[in-house]
């Protein structure tokens, strides 16, 4: 049973434009949330995190939100720019060091 | 400095035989994890070494399934008797101390490629 769930694979957003991506989780015990980026034949490489004291966390262009009343969160990049294509992977951890992955949501922004 | 790396970058063998990954994790973090990401899927946790703690073997998948890590640095994952079902990348990460906080990020090598005819 997922415990992460991205359910947009993909999504498709003009240079420039907001791009939104969102994460759904069931496991009320993740306490830790990360967004890693992952482009192709590399490693994922850690964007931006938030713990679950927290609502709100921003890192130049990105922002992370946590619902943790809904179990979502989501990932905004704004202004979205071509070099930001990748493949976008949700994370979450009970404090227990073990990440729990989503399946992924490729974003790729259009010049 | 360098980061996490791994090898081979991709591996092709036949069913059956047995393979091992190699991964070098960031100097002095004393936390490694291997992860596997099938076509398709999420990176899947397969175990989690912690300094001199016994490893956390929970997402092993199989008994085919085996990893150490010698001399708290360098790991090799071990599979035995590969099945076309292993086919995957498999990564590697390292962290500074093998919290999830903040200051605690996983760092993740290339993966290995590994597909099983």
């Amino acid at each position: 049973d997922q415990q992460v769930k991205q359910n947009s694979p993909s999504l498709s957003v003009q240079e420039g434009r907001i791009s939104i991506l969102n994460c759904d989780y069931t496991n009320s015990m993740f306490d830790y949330f990360l967004w890693y980026k992952k482009y192709p034949a590399e490693g994922p490489t850690f964007l931006i995190s938030i713990s679950s004291i927290k609502d709100k966390n921003e890192d130049g262009r990105f922002t992370v939100f946590l619902n943790k009343s809904a179990k979502h969160l989501s990932l905004h990049i704004v202004p979205s720019q071509p070099g930001d294509s990748a493949v976008y992977f949700c994370a979450a951890s009970p404090w227990s060091e073990k990440l729990v992955f989503g399946k992924g949501t490729k974003l790729t922004v259009n010049p | 400095g360098a980061g996490v790396s791994q090898s081979p970058s991709n591996k092709v063998t036949e069913k059956g035989k047995d393979v091992e990954l190699r991964c070098d994790p960031i100097s002095g973090h004393t936390a490694l994890y291997w992860y596997r990401q099938s076509l398709g899927q999420g990176l899947e946790f397969l175990i989690y070494f912690q300094g001199n703690s016994a490893p956390d073997k929970s997402g092993l998948p199989s008994d085919r399934f085996s990893a150490e890590r010698t001399g708290g640095s360098v790991s090799t994952l071990t599979i035995q008797r590969t099945q076309q079902e292993d086919s995957a990348v498999y990564l590697c990460a390292s962290s500074p101390n093998g919290g999830a906080s903040s200051t605690d990020t996983q760092y993740f090598g290339p993966g290995t490629r590994l597909t099983v005819l």
